[in-house]
């Protein structure tokens, strides 16, 4: 099936480090979510983006809507050990699909 | 507090042995997903149930069926599992085809 390009595929950072990592696409999308997920743990939606150019936060995580409609980044500051996990995006084509089209996942991996 | 509940957490069955792992919400959303995830990968979506219509994604192997009694519940009925069919099972949920929440997920062993 169809997926969205999301770099990098890990990474390694030093605890109270930012990170960022973003899924790009050549289609436009109408829909961006992030979600995070613990080893043997369900998907937890962290931000969902409804407009181009949108900026959204919780808590220390930031996430925006690309301009192009194909792109989205999440941003997370000051990273802690429990941020440790596989973040994925997950795109929809048009506000009419029930599909939407997951990233290959970042795993981000915390040294304390 | 409103969610989405999976059980059980962890299946074990035999090479070819029905199985079958269950679905509830409390959202009252109208729109219930299972997805398959292998290994660490993007969950890849199986099938979804608008209401009581049943919508099946193209390369969904017959041997994966569901079952939707109510708005609440949803069945995930997997009639002949093989080595291959191992996996993470996830249970998600949207109001029409709006944001998706998911469930902790089944870790299905087939022996």
């Amino acid at each position: 099936g169809q997926q969205l390009n999301q770099s990098p595929q890990s990474m390694f950072i030093q605890e109270g480090e930012d990170v960022s990592m973003n899924c790009t696409s050549s289609s436009i999308f109408n829909t961006w979510l992030w979600y995070k997920q613990d080893p043997g743990e369900g998907p937890v939606l962290l931000i969902a983006l409804y407009k181009a150019g949108e900026l959204t936060s919780n808590g220390r995580l930031t996430a925006q809507f690309g301009i192009t409609r194909k792109d989205s980044f999440l941003n997370i500051s000051a990273s802690i050990p429990s941020d440790v996990g596989i973040y994925f995006c997950a795109g929809q084509l048009n506000s009419g699909t029930y599909k939407y089209i997951f990233g290959t996942g970042t795993r981000l991996k915390v040294l304390a | 507090d409103a969610m989405v509940i999976q059980n059980p957490r962890y299946q074990v069955t035999q090479f070819g042995k029905p199985v079958t792992l269950s679905c509830s919400q409390t959202l009252n959303h109208n729109v219930m997903y299972w997805y398959q995830q292998k290994s660490s990968q993007a969950p890849k979506l199986l099938f979804h149930y608008y209401d009581k219509d049943f919508n099946n994604e193209a390369d969904t192997p017959d041997n994966f069926q569901s079952r939707r009694p109510n708005t609440s519940f949803c069945f995930l009925d997997i009639r002949s599992p093989g080595l291959g069919d191992a996996a993470m099972y996830l249970c998600a949920t949207s109001r029409d085809t709006g944001t998706q929440y998911f469930g902790p997920g089944t870790r299905l062993t087939v022996l």
